[in-house]
């Protein structure tokens, strides 16, 4: 079984629709990153989090360390929103990755 | 500032050869990380280093990997001998601190014949 968990696998969504993307870790973490991939392959950091919750713009990023869950949500959706979103886990000097959440975000 | 800067952006050579990858990071940045990332297994964290210590290289594959951080504002990976597995994006990040938001190079195409 993966440490980190994500899902959906893929996700298609029409423009304005509201998106949850979820990822389950099984193991303690110090911190938790959600990574946004760009269909060229270029990545780019949205959030970290170590508790509670985060807001930029239309996305928010929440974490529950008890539950060992985090879910990233984005508001509003457009079709630039689509990517590959990772989730990635920091256990002390490793880090752990998710497989990514393929979104399609159709106009 | 020009963000976290990676060379070469595309690489192609032939089995046995010897590849070296070269990252600079945001100035003023004090860790930086090497990433591989392939169809198979994904993103993964080779190594990094805090103020130019490497702190854990357990993710480096095996020997034939190395890095280095010279100075602050420059590191590097080597493989050397290169084999057709080690074709992947390589990509270089860099944070404040070790536990801050990372900036991710756009990456280098490595692509072993």
């Amino acid at each position: 079984k993966n440490e980190v968990e994500q899902s959906p696998q893929n996700l298609t969504a029409q423009e304005g629709e509201f998106i949850t993307i979820n990822c389950s870790y099984s193991v303690g973490i110090s911190a938790l990153h959600w990574l946004q991939q760009h269909p060229g392959g270029g990545i780019v950091s949205l959030f970290m989090l170590s508790s509670g919750k985060k807001k930029h713009g239309r996305l928010i990023a929440t974490i529950n360390i008890q539950e060992k869950h985090s879910s990233l949500h984005i508001t509003a959706s457009h079709p630039r929103d689509s990517a590959v979103y990772i989730c990635a886990v920091r256990l002390n000097n490793d880090m752990r990755f998710g497989a990514g959440t393929r979104l399609t975000v159709k106009p | 500032d020009a963000g976290v800067i990676q060379s070469p952006r595309h690489e192609v050579t032939e089995m046995g050869q010897e590849v070296t990858l070269r990252c600079k990071p945001i100035s003023g940045h004090n860790s930086l990380f090497w990433y591989r990332q392939t169809m198979m297994r994904g993103l993964e964290l080779l190594i990094y280093f805090n103020n130019n210590v490497p702190i854990d290289d357990s993710g480096m594959p095996e020997d034939r990997f190395s890095a280095k951080m010279p100075n602050a504002s420059f590191s590097t990976l080597k493989i050397q001998p290169s084999e057709p597995r080690d074709s992947a994006v390589y990509f270089c990040a860099s944070s404040l601190v070790v536990l801050e938001t990372q900036y991710f190079g756009p990456g280098t195409r490595l692509l072993v014949l």
